[in-house]
């Protein structure tokens, strides 16, 4: 079955430090990945989308990692904001025309 | 720079109640998609419309309709809501299919059925 998982479900972290969100996935074949942040009360916004070729795409302060061969990516978030409290969601995408499959998300907290 | 539009935002049914999201797109997208999302699950996909005329189920379209009225317009119906309804409806858009290209989301609908 064409899951997405993702580590940890919650993080709080204080302003300025880095963290590290983790998504793992069985989805097969693979077209790419992207991870979304949703920010409460509003739709998902895009921060990067790889190919199963790419292993590393930034996004300013974000940098998404990809390993194909063992079915991981990760976010990285550097300097944190408090802007950057959101939820963090993996995002997964098959052959070019199948369904996305969306992970459950991290829900990042940031305080100061 | 509106990108993908949502009415309303928020909306409360009496069970057995009929109504309409509306979503639209100013971005000349040809595939468009009906999400909901429900609290400790992902966004589970309910119809999409891979171009203008074409309609198609997603993973969970029991108790819904949906039609393309044009290449801008696709909406959602939700003919007798039931209280498993309730939940936050986002609407999405990209250029073709779900390939490599970007999708973008509207802002939600927060439906509350009673």
């Amino acid at each position: 079955k064409n899951q997405v998982e993702q580590s940890p479900q919650s993080l709080i972290i204080l302003e300025g430090k880095n963290c590290t969100l983790q998504c793992n996935y069985t989805v097969s074949p693979f077209s790419n990945l992207r991870w979304y942040k949703q920010d409460t009360g509003r739709g998902p916004v895009s921060l990067t989308i790889m190919t199963f070729s790419e292993n590393t795409k930034s996004n300013g302060r974000y940098t998404a990692t990809l390993d194909a061969d063992t079915k991981q990516s990760s976010l990285h978030i550097t300097a944190s904001q408090l802007s950057d409290s959101a939820s963090y969601i993996c995002v997964v995408s098959g052959q070019a025309g199948t369904a996305l499959i969306f992970g459950k998300g991290t829900t990042l907290s940031v305080s100061s | 720079n509106a990108g993908v539009t949502q009415t309303p935002k928020f909306q409360v049914l009496k069970t057995g109640q009929s109504m309409t999201l509306q979503c639209a797109q100013d971005m000349n997208h040809n595939s468009m998609y009906w999400y909901r999302q429900d609290p400790g699950m992902g966004l589970r996909l309910i119809y999409y419309s891979a171009s203008e005329g074409t309609t198609d189920k997603g993973e969970v379209p029991n108790g819904y309709n949906v039609s393309r009225l044009n290449k801008r317009e696709f909406s959602l119906r939700l003919e007798s809501a039931a209280p498993s309804q309730t939940s936050v409806y986002f609407c999405a858009s990209s250029h073709m299919g779900t390939g490599n290209t970007e999708a973008f989301f509207g802002q939600g609908t927060r439906l509350t059925v009673v």
